[in-house]
């Protein structure tokens, strides 16, 4: 089945230091999402990417979605502890079907 | 609501009994959505509802499993027979009707502990 590859699964980060995580797929998608999941909540949505090419911004973070609308990455920049949590990548599979990778486990060492 | 709530947030429940979990979406959200999240895995989705249209089960797992929605109000997620394997967080998510450019809203999800 359709499948997201979600890298690195996790990492461990200084405090100050910039984080790249991204996402990749072997299909084409038209909407890509990224979502941050802290323990024992529900994911919740960073930044919805509806273009190929695509550059958003949020605050800290910053995400693209690639011209071949197969991948996706995440920056954030000048990372600090309360950016710990699991980061999720989300695509729109069809016109309503949400499919999600495997998370990207982010520590941010003080 | 402001936000999508479930409820409970935790339950423990002794293998081979049912259990029912309760999603309230977002007011206006004609969409709801049920996935399922194993302990360090991604979401699996379980089932979508859309409106008064036939529900989206492919991702149930088994007949155990089922899932109700009256009209666009609350969802509540049935499993009978409780396996340890069940043993997971459920979260429900919600959105407006679907199009390109609509996300998804989660809720905080229920734990499920079977023992």
């Amino acid at each position: 089945g359709q499948q997201l590859n979600q890298s690195p699964q996790s990492m461990f980060i200084q405090e100050g230091e910039d984080v790249s995580m991204n996402c990749t797929s072997s299909s084409i998608f038209n909407t890509w999402l990224w979502y941050k999941q802290e323990p024992g909540e529900g994911p919740v949505l960073l930044i919805a990417l509806y273009k190929a090419g695509e550059l958003t911004s949020n605050g800290r973070l910053t995400a693209q979605f690639g011209i071949t609308r197969k991948d996706s990455f995440l920056n954030i920049s000048a990372s600090i502890p309360s950016d710990v949590g699991i980061y999720f990548c989300g695509v729109k599979s069809g016109t309503y079907k949400y499919i999600f990778g495997t998370g990207t486990r982010l520590k941010v060492l003080a | 609501g402001a936000g999508v709530s479930q409820s409970p947030s935790n339950k423990v429940t002794e293998k081979g009994k049912d259990v029912e979990l309760r999603c309230d979406p977002i007011s206006g959200h004609t969409a709801l959505y049920w996935y399922r999240q194993r302990l360090g895995q991604g979401l699996e989705f379980l089932i979508y509802f859309q409106g008064n249209s036939a529900p989206d089960k492919s991702g149930l797992p088994s007949d155990r499993f089922s899932a109700e929605r009256t009209g666009e109000s609350v969802s509540t997620l049935t499993i009978q027979r409780t396996q340890q394997e069940d043993s997971a967080v459920y979260l429900c998510a919600s959105s407006l009707t679907p199009t390109v450019n609509t996300e998804a809203f989660f809720g905080q999800g229920t734990r499920l502990t079977v023992v």
